[in-house]
């Protein structure tokens, strides 16, 4: 049982290059979900999934698309990067049934646009 | 809108001090969770607690514990006798539910420094 994983955990890319941070969970939760890391602004919500084939949009999802096509799997796509985008990610999945309950992190990808 | 407020933004203690970390949130709903978790220089997130709305009592877990008092919509964190290993960012979190799908809104969070 791996929990959530992420990868890559650092990248350094060039302004208006594309890349994918990938996030697999093992856990079967329905619920997945992308958070950014500023200093001093906490954890931000970009995208989320309730399941397979949904997604929504959170506080700052500008400049990042979605998918889910299965429920172990939610990447997050940059697909034209900036340096606003440098950042800490976290990928987070909790089962959704159960309200409320431990959301449960990845290690996070360090994320530099240059 | 929901709203989680701590307006500590860094605090520094000796070893062996008691710590209040403070924590007021903002919210419409009448079901509704707070989480605590903890940063470590290493970066990741670690959970430490989480409270319900119904459940106002105090938590003790080792040097650990929590006030939720609803009346002033606060939910500190309390570290008693503090080492050197506290030494973290914490993040002060409230659940969002909306249409059923919940989404966690943080807090920007306390540097705590615990020095030798």
């Amino acid at each position: 049982n791996a929990g959530v994983t992420q990868t890559p955990k650092f990248q350094v890319l060039k302004t208006g290059q594309s890349m994918t941070l990938q996030c697999a969970q093992d856990m079967n939760h329905e619920y997945m979900s992308w958070y950014r890391q500023d200093p001093g602004m906490g954890l931000r919500l970009i995208h989320y999934s309730v399941g397979a084939g949904i997604t929504d949009q959170g506080e700052v999802p500008n400049g990042y698309n979605v998918s889910r096509s299965t429920t172990e799997d939610f990447p997050l796509r940059l697909l034209s990067a900036a340096p606003s985008q440098t950042s800490v990610y976290f990928c987070a999945s909790r089962p959704l049934r159960q309200g409320g309950n431990t959301i449960y992190f990845g290690e996070g990808s360090w994320l530099t646009v240059v | 809108a929901q709203k989680v407020t701590q307006a500590q933004t860094e605090i520094s203690v000796v070893e062996k001090e008691d710590v209040t970390l403070d924590c007021v949130y903002e919210t419409r709903d009448t079901t509704y969770y707070l989480f605590w978790y903890k940063q470590p220089p290493s970066g990741e997130l670690v959970f430490l607690i989480r409270r319900n709305s119904f459940d106002e009592q105090n938590e003790i877990s080792g040097r650990y514990s929590w006030n939720f008092q609803k009346s002033t919509s606060s939910f500190n964190f309390t570290i008693t006798a503090s080492q050197v290993v506290d030494s973290a960012v914490y993040f002060c979190a409230l659940s969002d539910t909306q249409g059923g799908s919940e989404k966690l809104v943080f807090g920007k969070g306390t540097k705590l420094t615990v020095n030798p």
